[in-house]
């Protein structure tokens, strides 16, 4: 079936280092992703979206990369800081601006 | 900076009591969502809406969920019938033309 889902529950990195999240989708007329912070307690946050006529796109720290070859997504996040440390959700946009979410990354920054 | 309110922050029914979750999307949003998430897992899609009707809504949203617009500021979910495994995070999104979904903080909903 259609699904969105990520290849490691937890992901642990030094402050100070690179991270990078993935995610495979199955769904190849996805067009539009989108990469959510959760922090605990609180609702997911946007962090970046990308649509499928890129491969890349950069924000603050964040850069999503898109692979519509082999159907994968991934975030990475330059100079790891504490305040990262959440879960990384990928979501896809389906018809009627559904988002279908992974099953989340739990990023943990060690000082 | 605007953002989507939720009340309550908890709340503990007794099974097959109804539930009313509420939010306050932001202001001229048009578009309106709710999700959930079962503790440990993925966020799950449930319903969709825009100008005053579902415009989706997933298997989960089953007859015993409603939701509702009453007053052009809040949107509530309903469900009629509480069971166990309705247990969850249930959170509020609300969106404008073109722009991404903005989530609430959530209500966890405790089933007893």
């Amino acid at each position: 079936g259609e699904s969105v889902g990520l290849h490691l529950p937890t992901l642990s990195v030094q402050e100070g280092d690179n991270s990078i999240i993935n995610c495979a989708y199955s769904n190849s007329a996805s067009d539009y992703f989108i990469w959510y912070k959760q922090e605990s307690g609180k609702g997911p946050q946007f962090i970046i979206d990308i649509r499928s006529n890129m491969d890349k796109r950069q924000g603050q720290r964040v850069t999503v990369l898109l692979n519509k070859t082999v159907k994968h997504l991934s975030l990475q996040i330059a100079a790891t800081q504490p305040g990262d440390s959440a879960v990384y959700f990928c979501a896809e946009m389906n018809a009627g601006n559904m988002l279908t979410f992974g099953g989340g990354t739990r990023l943990m920054v060690k000082p | 900076e605007p953002e989507v309110t939720q009340t309550p922050s908890h709340q503990v029914t007794q099974m097959g009591q109804e539930v009313i979750l509420r939010c306050v999307p932001i202001s001229n949003h048009l578009y309106f969502y709710w999700y959930r998430q079962i503790l440990g897992q993925k966020v799950e899609f449930l319903v969709s809406f825009y100008n005053n009707e579902i415009s989706e809504k997933s298997e989960i949203f089953d007859d015993q969920f409603s939701v509702e617009r009453p007053d052009g500021s809040n949107f509530t979910l309903k469900i009629r019938s509480t069971k166990l495994e309705d247990s969850a995070m249930y959170f509020c999104a609300s969106e404008a033309e073109n722009t991404e979904a903005f989530f609430g903080q959530g209500t966890r909903l405790t089933v007893v």
